[in-house]
């Protein structure tokens, strides 16, 4: 199996561009995460989503974020404008839920290593 | 909410030394708990986990962890560290509850293994 893909690795952009972040997670996975990591918060969960719906976005900074999962195969991240303080490491994750008390070992994918100049 | 305490921020010792590294959570319903490593530049990989049975669980690399309930502790160990074993450690609790799937991450603690 690939793992969870993530595109792109690393990202510069200046300020108020728009930045889209892609996830593929495992083949067969229902569940998936995205986190964000820096030095100052550490690893922030920001939003998953089981079987394609968005279950808890309570982790989004601000309206700046959203996220779409379109099939079980893609995610997006889009950060519309980006600021300085975007500047961090962000991850995908996928998992399988088995049932509502069964919720399975989550994978994360290489990050991708995002830049606001 | 639950939420997961680990007791050192970073961890300094020599090669062959042993280590354990503390991790504490508040949830006292049933818990998921793991331990992931993230190596210098790299991504989270699982070291290992505990869902159920066994309360001491063996990972790779030589790591293995103990579940202890009723000091709602999981903490790592390694008889004998390695050079390659400097990263960051993180414990992870997932509570198991309803739909919640939230995986709540302690701050982390880095490992550096002198030569």
């Amino acid at each position: 199996d690939a793992g969870v893909i993530q595109s792109p690795r690393h990202e510069v952009t200046e300020m108020g561009q728009e930045v889209t972040l892609r996830c593929k997670p495992i083949s067969g996975h229902n569940s998936l995460f995205w986190y964000r990591q820096t030095m100052m918060r550490g690893l922030e969960l920001l939003i998953y989503f089981n079987n394609n719906v968005p279950i808890d976005d309570s982790g989004m900074p601000e309206d700046r974020f959203s996220a779409k999962m379109p099939n079980a195969s893609f995610s997006t991240l889009k950060i519309q404008p980006s600021e300085p303080r975007d500047s961090a490491v962000y991850f995908c994750a996928s998992s399988f839920q088995r049932d509502t008390q069964n919720q399975e070992t989550q994978y994360f994918g290489p990050g991708t290593r995002l830049l606001v100049l | 909410a639950q939420s997961v305490s680990q007791h050192n921020h970073h961890v300094i010792l020599s090669e062959a030394a042993s280590l354990e590294l503390g991790c504490n959570y508040s949830y006292g319903g049933t818990v998921n708990l793991f331990w992931y490593v993230q190596y210098p530049g790299q991504h989270l990989q699982l070291l290992l986990k505990y869902f159920s049975g066994d309360p001491l669980v063996k990972g790779i690399k030589g790591f293995e962890a103990e579940f202890i309930k009723s000091k709602f502790s999981f903490n790592l160990r390694k008889p004998s560290v390695q050079w390659s074993d400097t990263a960051e450690y993180f414990c992870a609790v997932n509570a198991v509850q309803g739909n919640d799937y939230k995986l709540s991450f302690g701050a982390g603690t880095t490992v550096t293994v002198r030569a």
